[in-house]
């Protein structure tokens, strides 16, 4: 069955440090994989896509790569601070037709320490 | 302001009722999708609809309905036959077409069985 990884439930980081998340799939070929940011009792919000056909993509401080021959996705952080913290998920698109049947993993809690 | 509402943000439920979730869009976007959020858990797709009075099950659709009778609207009953349904719910939208676009979210209705 298809399945979706994130590293860890939760990573703490000091301030000033590259955060990096981890989002590994098995039985599954997505074409596009997307990051976002969760506040507590709030809904996501959407972050960055990648492409398959794509290695990386820059906005800003964060930083995505996206291996289709591991089936991983890092998610990097960098000069990280305090409002970083969030939990962070990793969603699988198919592009199965119009509608976007996104695949969610169940995200990592970061927490960056003054 | 363009985006996505969800009410109410908090709603209590006795065993036996069944309650419907609001979830109103003003983006013009055709496809909407319900997800529940359980902790520790990702989001799980309930049901979606890519148009106007269509709508297809999701992963977990038993003890669900919904209706999608305007484009701006998709509001989901959670009916007696779900069995547990304390959760937090979460509506989301986006643009259907051939490129992958990413999922705009409302803020959430928590759902609590009293």
């Amino acid at each position: 069955s298809q399945k979706i990884e994130q590293n860890s439930e939760a990573l703490n980081i000091q301030e000033g440090k590259t955060a990096t998340l981890t989002c590994n799939y098995t039985n599954y070929s997505p074409a596009y994989l997307q990051w976002y940011r969760q506040d507590p009792g709030r809904g996501p919000v959407f972050l960055l896509l990648i492409r398959e056909n794509e290695k990386e993509k820059r906005k800003e401080r964060l930083k995505v790569t996206f291996d289709t021959t591991l089936k991983q996705s890092l998610f990097h952080i960098t000069a990280s601070q305090p409002a970083d913290s969030a939990t962070y998920l990793c969603a699988l698109d198919p592009v199965t037709g119009s509608a976007r049947q996104l695949t969610f993993g169940s995200g990592t809690q970061l927490t960056v320490l003054p | 302001d363009g985006g996505i509402t969800q009410s109410p943000k908090y709603l209590f439920r006795k065993e036996g009722q069944n309650v419907t979730l609001s979830c109103e869009q003003n983006l013009n976007h055709d496809a909407m999708y319900w997800y529940r959020q359980d902790p520790g858990q990702g989001l799980r797709l309930i049901y979606y609809s890519q148009i106007v009075n269509d709508f297809q099950k999701g992963d977990i659709a038993e003890g669900y309905s919904v209706s999608r009778e305007k484009k701006e609207s998709f509001p989901l009953t959670v009916t007696s036959a779900q069995k547990n349904p304390t959760a937090f719910y979460l509506c989301a939208s986006s643009r259907a077409g051939g490129l992958s676009t990413e999922a705009f979210f409302g803020q959430g209705t928590r759902l609590t069985v009293v």
